[in-house]
């Protein structure tokens, strides 16, 4: 299976700051990464997907990039309600995976 | 309103079997690929497996800690998607979602439900 390696695992970060977050695959997954956000008690929301694509309704400061087994997700101005966990997906190879997850946090 | 609403949680004892249920409304149901994932408690998200179209002859794949044990269907005429679960274990105990992947299949999971709770104890 690929493995997904998020970094941070945690981040702390303030109102109106730039973050970035790096997805690392243990083998090449081209462009067919996704990206996405969860808050406590809900299902996860799409945020980007072919690595780069911003799904539809989300903010344009999500900015996604990588191909291969490096992949980034750029938040370019923190909002309060951009504190949340935020998972990368690979959809290249069965199975697909998950990243771990990076808790973004006050 | 595009939504999938999931069903059949609950409290089963390990070895035992389950099945969970995911009706669909608002989109094209029989024209789209539908995967489940879960997340156990306090952990990250686990792909399970995915049931292609009947173009795809509804073929299907899963991560390889359910293979053998869960097996995906899906009823098109009712809009509906099925996880059946045996030989549980307490480790598949976790919040169990049904997902709609974007047309295209490599393009990411764009609706979710909003999950069902399995629990396997004794």
């Amino acid at each position: 299976d690929i493995q997904l390696t998020q970094s941070p695992s945690f981040l702390s970060a303030s109102v109106g700051d730039r973050v970035t977050i790096t997805c690392r695959a243990s083998q090449g997954v081209n462009s067919y990464l996704a990206w996405y956000q969860q808050k406590p008690g809900n299902a996860p929301n799409l945020l980007i997907y072919v690595a780069s694509t911003l799904q539809s309704g989300v903010p344009s400061r999500f900015t996604g990039s990588g191909s291969g087994t490096e992949f980034t997700l750029t938040i370019s101005s923190l909002q309060p309600e951009d504190f949340a966990t935020y998972y990368c997906q690979q959809l290249n190879t069965y199975p697909y995976t998950f990243g771990q997850g990076t808790n973004l946090e006050i | 309103e595009v939504q999938l609403v999931e069903s059949g949680g609950g409290l089963v004892q390990p070895g035992g079997s389950l099945t969970l249920s995911c009706a669909a409304s608002g989109f094209t149901f029989r024209d789209h690929y539908m995967d489940w994932v879960r997340q156990g408690p306090g952990q990250g998200l686990e792909w399970v497996g995915r049931i292609r179209d009947k173009a795809n002859s509804y073929t299907t794949e899963y991560a390889a800690s359910v293979r053998g044990r869960f097996t995906i269907s899906r009823d098109d005429s009712k809009s509906s998607v099925y996880l059946h679960m045996n030989s549980l274990r307490t480790d598949d105990t976790a919040v169990y979602f049904c997902t709609r992947p974007k047309t295209g299949a490599t393009r990411g999971l764009d609706v979710w439900g909003q999950g069902t709770t399995v629990t396997v104890s004794s």
